[in-house]
C-alpha cells in the first residue's frame, strides 16, 4: 500500500484556476470513487474539502471541485484566493476499510 | 457539533510503548456506521492513516504497522485508544483522531471531522 502520488508543489496567480492530480493504481484510486481531499494550514488539523470523489461538504466554497480519471484524481481550485494557500492531502479508500493518502502539494498564491 | 481531541504523552523514549486517547462529543460510537480513525503526520512530511475502529467494534490497520497497533474502545467514555509497541524515533510525529460518518447506517469512506493533533516526540 504505497502512498499515492501529488505533485510536490503548484502555484497560481489571484483569480486562477490550479489542478492538483493524485496518482494512484488498480486497487486503490482505479478501484473506487471515494477519494477525499484535505486541506491543511501551517499547525493545523486537515480540513476536509471534497468527498467521494467530487462532493462538497457543507460550508466549502464551490471554487472547489473534485473528479477522477482513470487511476488519476484531481482536485481543481478556481478563481484562487490568497487563503487558498496551504497544503493538499489526496486520500484513497483502498479496500478492506483500509485507508492511503497521498504525499501532499503545496499551493502558493503568487 | 462533533468534536475529538487527542491526549497522551508528548515524549517517548525508544522501545517504550505509546498509548493515545481520543476523546470525542457529539456523537456516539455505538451509531451504525460510524467510526474514528488515527491519522498521523510526521514534522514536514505527510499524513499516514494508521488505524480505524468500528461502532460493532470491526478494527482496521495500516498494513505496514499493523503488528504494532492496536485500537480499541470505550464507548460509554466516549473514548477510543491506540496503542502503538516498540516506538522508534522515526515514529515522531504529530497524531490525530478523526470521525468517519454513516449514511442510512452505512459507513462513509472519508474523515470528516478531526482533532487538533498532539505532537509525540521519541527521543531518549
Amino acid at each position: 500500500q504505497s502512498a499515492l502520488t501529488q505533485p510536490a508543489s503548484v502555484s497560481g496567480s489571484p483569480g486562477q484556476s490550479i489542478t492538483i492530480s493524485c496518482t494512484g493504481t488498480s486497487s486503490d484510486v482505479g478501484s473506487y470513487n471515494l477519494v477525499s481531499w484535505y486541506q491543511q494550514h501551517p499547525g493545523k488539523a486537515p480540513k476536509l474539502m471534497i468527498y467521494e470523489g467530487s462532493k462538497r461538504p457543507s460550508g466549502v466554497s464551490n471554487r472547489f471541485s473534485g473528479s477522477k480519471s482513470g487511476n488519476t484524481a484531481s482536485l481543481t481550485i478556481s478563481g484562487l484566493q490568497a487563503e487558498d494557500e496551504a497544503d493538499y492531502y489526496c486520500c484513497s479508500y483502498a479496500g478492506s476499510s483500509s485507508y492511503v493518502f497521498g504525499t501532499g502539494t503545496k499551493v502558493t498564491v503568487l | 457539533q462533533i468534536t475529538l481531541k487527542e491526549s497522551g504523552p508528548t515524549l517517548v523514549k525508544p522501545t517504550q510503548t505509546l498509548t493515545l486517547t481520543c476523546t470525542f462529543s457529539g456523537f456516539s460510537l455505538s451509531t451504525s456506521g460510524v467510526g474514528v480513525g488515527w491519522i498521523r503526520q510526521p514534522p514536514g512530511k505527510a499524513l499516514e492513516w494508521l488505524a480505524l475502529i468500528y461502532w460493532d467494534d470491526d478494527k482496521r490497520y495500516s498494513p505496514s504497522l499493523k503488528s504494532r497497533l492496536t485500537i480499541t474502545k470505550d464507548t460509554s467514555k466516549n473514548q477510543v485508544v491506540l496503542t502503538m509497541t516498540n516506538m522508534d524515533p522515526v515514529d515522531t510525529a504529530t497524531y490525530y483522531c478523526a470521525h468517519t460518518p454513516q449514511w442510512l447506517g452505512a459507513s462513509r469512506y472519508y474523515f470528516d471531522y478531526w482533532g487538533q493533533g498532539t505532537l509525540v516526540t521519541v527521543s531518549s
